[in-house]
């Protein structure tokens, strides 16, 4: 079975550009959800999709990031502008759906770093 | 407000000897409880859950027990090996929805 794939792996960035990750979870998984891994720190939620249905974007910081799942598989990540507090690890998981007791599986991230 | 508590940053634990990872929680909505490995670079990797039906959970050298009341678990290797060492997150969720990591435990191994 192929994992969560995520590119790129690594990002630099001025802080004021924007950037985008993308995600592909794994095959048949109905959910899918964006975390941010800041140094140190246990991953935070930003997003949660339930197909292509946004179940929770309540720590989603709106004025610059945003997310979509379009067709309920690829997800992408936008970050415009970029600040320099966004340097984290963006992690995506994907799991069989909420009606589940199902544990989330990661990709292996997008390091960003904003200069 | 951390919802889910890692109390200690940090572990060694000689090789063969157990490894006891605490986690704390303090909502008592949550009704699902993970543990996750990460190695550096890779993503956090799916170790072991326990729903809160069960107080127990074992899937070869790696045990959870989950103590409702105190609102703890905690994960057991045994015997550790030198390629446990890495840092483990405790997550817990309810109703399926919002996973809440801890910030997470480092092991170290010692040969």
């Amino acid at each position: 079975e192929a994992g969560v794939a995520q590119s790129p792996r690594y990002k630099i960035i001025e802080k004021r550009q924007s950037v985008a990750f993308w995600c592909n979870p794994i095959s048949g998984h109905a959910t899918l959800y964006w975390y941010q891994q800041i140094l140190g720190q246990g991953p935070k939620l930003l997003i949660q999709f339930q197909n292509n249905g946004v179940v929770d974007d309540s720590q989603l910081p709106k004025d610059r990031f945003s997310a979509e799942r379009l067709k309920g598989v690829d997800s992408t990540l936008k970050i415009q502008p970029a600040k320099l507090e966004d340097s984290a690890v963006y992690l995506c998981a994907s799991s069989l759906g909420q009606t589940y007791n199902s544990p989330l599986h990661f990709g292996n991230g997008t390091r960003l770093t904003v200069t | 407000d951390q919802q889910v508590k890692q109390n200690s940053p940090s572990l060694s634990v000689q090789e063969g000897r157990i490894s006891i990872l605490n986690c704390d929680y303090t909502n008592s909505m949550f009704d699902y409880f993970l543990w996750y490995k990460k190695y550096p670079a890779e993503g956090p990797t799916f170790l072991i859950s326990i729903s809160s039906i069960k107080d127990k959970n074992e899937d070869g050298r790696f045990t959870v027990f989950l103590n409702k009341s105190a609102k703890h678990l905690s994960l057991h290797i045994v015997p550790s090996q030198p390629g446990d060492s890495a840092v483990y997150f405790c997550a817990a969720s309810s109703y399926g929805q919002n996973f809440v990591f801890g910030p997470g435990t480092r092991l170290s191994v010692l040969p």
